[in-house]
This record gives structure tokens, sequence and C-alpha cells, in this order.
């Protein structure tokens, strides 16, 4: 199974500032990645798939890029209702496989 | 609008069974793969397992093949997971997916509300 590594694990950001999420595969995935939010008590949300295609609806701060085993999730300006915890995900091969995920808090 | 509601969740015992479903409705079932992920409580997401559109192809996790099986009926747009055997680590809230595009990648496009499921002994 293709293992997904994020980091970090959990950050603490402030409104306004600027967040990066890190997701890498133990192999080459090429562009078959995405990411979620999710909070809590909720299902989970597409952000952002085949590594930097904006799901419809999603808010232009949030973007991804990256190609073969490193991707990243950028947040340009953290927003309240962004607090939540973040899933990369990738759709190259089964087994599917999730990342560990990434909590954003409040600093 | 695409809408999955999940049910058959509860509490068992460890070695007993359970049926999950999702009514699927808002878009042309026939269409598109389903699958079934679950999260543990206080963890991560787990993809248990994946049945094409045309019911064709299954795939599963390591952790629940020859446990469980996935399966659906496209009379009433219903998608079922039969949990056999379940164990204590199956605990989770099981949640019913659909892929983004019709026939296309496995991104979760639409998730379910989730159905929880306890084992307990």
């Amino acid at each position: 199974d293709i293992q997904m590594t994020q980091s970090p694990s959990s950050v603490s950001a402030s409104i306004g500032d600027r967040v990066t999420i890190s997701c890498r595969a133990s192999q080459d995935i090429r562009n078959s990645l995405a990411w979620y939010q999710q909070k809590p008590g909720q299902a989970p949300n597409l952000l952002i798939y085949y590594a930097s295609t904006l799901q419809s609806g999603v808010p232009s701060r949030f973007s991804g890029s990256g190609y073969g085993t490193d991707f990243t999730l950028t947040i340009s300006s953290l927003q309240p209702e962004d607090f939540a915890t973040y899933y990369c995900q990738q759709a190259h091969t089964f087994s599917l496989t999730f990342g560990g995920g990434t909590k954003v808090e409040i600093k | 609008q695409v809408q999955l509601v999940e049910s058959g969740g509860g509490m068992v015992q460890p070695g007993r069974s359970l049926r999950l479903s999702c009514a699927a409705s808002g878009f042309t079932f026939s269409n598109f793969g389903m699958h079934w992920v679950r999260q543990a409580p206080g963890k991560g997401l787990e993809w248990v397992a994946f049945v094409s559109y045309d019911a064709r192809v299954e795939h599963y996790a390591d952790s629940v093949k020859g446990r469980f099986a996935i399966s659906r009926d496209g009379f009433n747009n219903m998608v079922h997971l039969q949990m056999n055997s379940l164990r204590p680590e199956d605990t989770a809230v099981y949640y019913c997916a659909r892929i983004r595009d019709s026939y296309g990648y496995n991104w979760f496009g639409s998730w379910g509300q989730g159905t929880r499921v306890t084992v307990f002994s």
C-alpha cells in the first residue's frame, strides 16, 4: 500500500496567517491526490483534487501544488471558518489511503 | 442535490454481524462508483471498500478483506456494507461516499452524515 505522511500533525495560527501543510507519498502517485477539510462532528469535504484543482465552491484562498511524491496545501489568509483538520488522500491505486491529518488550531 | 443517508449502525459484540445501508438520491446512481470510509473515535480517515458503477469491480482494505462485503442495488439506489466477524477495532463512524465524477477518479466528492458502529465485549 502507498503510505501518505502529512506534516505537521498540528499547527497553531492566527487569522490572516498563511498556512502550509505537506503531504508525502511513499511512491510516485503523479497528480492523483486530493485534500479534504473536516470539522468536528461533520463529514469531510473535498477541497482540491488532481493535486491542484479547486473543487467548486471552495474559496480561492485554498490552493494545492505538487507532483510525484511531494504535495502542499496552502491557505493564503486563514479565516475563522478554516480551523479544522485537513487530510490528503491518494487515488493512484487501491488501497486508497489517507494521510494522518493536520489539525489547524487557533493561536 | 446529491444526498447520501446511511443507516444500520449500532452496538454489537465481537464476532457478530451488522449490515450498513446507504440511500442515494439526487444523481444518476448507475453512473457512479461508491465507497465506504470509516473513522475510529478520535482518529483519522480509513478507506474501507469500493464498488464500481456497474457492480463488476470491488476493492477492500486489507483490514476488512474476507470479513466485509460491499454491494449495490441499482433498483433502489442503495449501497450496502455487510460486516461479519466484527472486531473491537472496527468501531468507527462509517461514511458512504460517492466519487466526484461519473466513471472518474476515486476522489470522494459527496459524503453522507455517517453511521456509528460500536463493537464491544
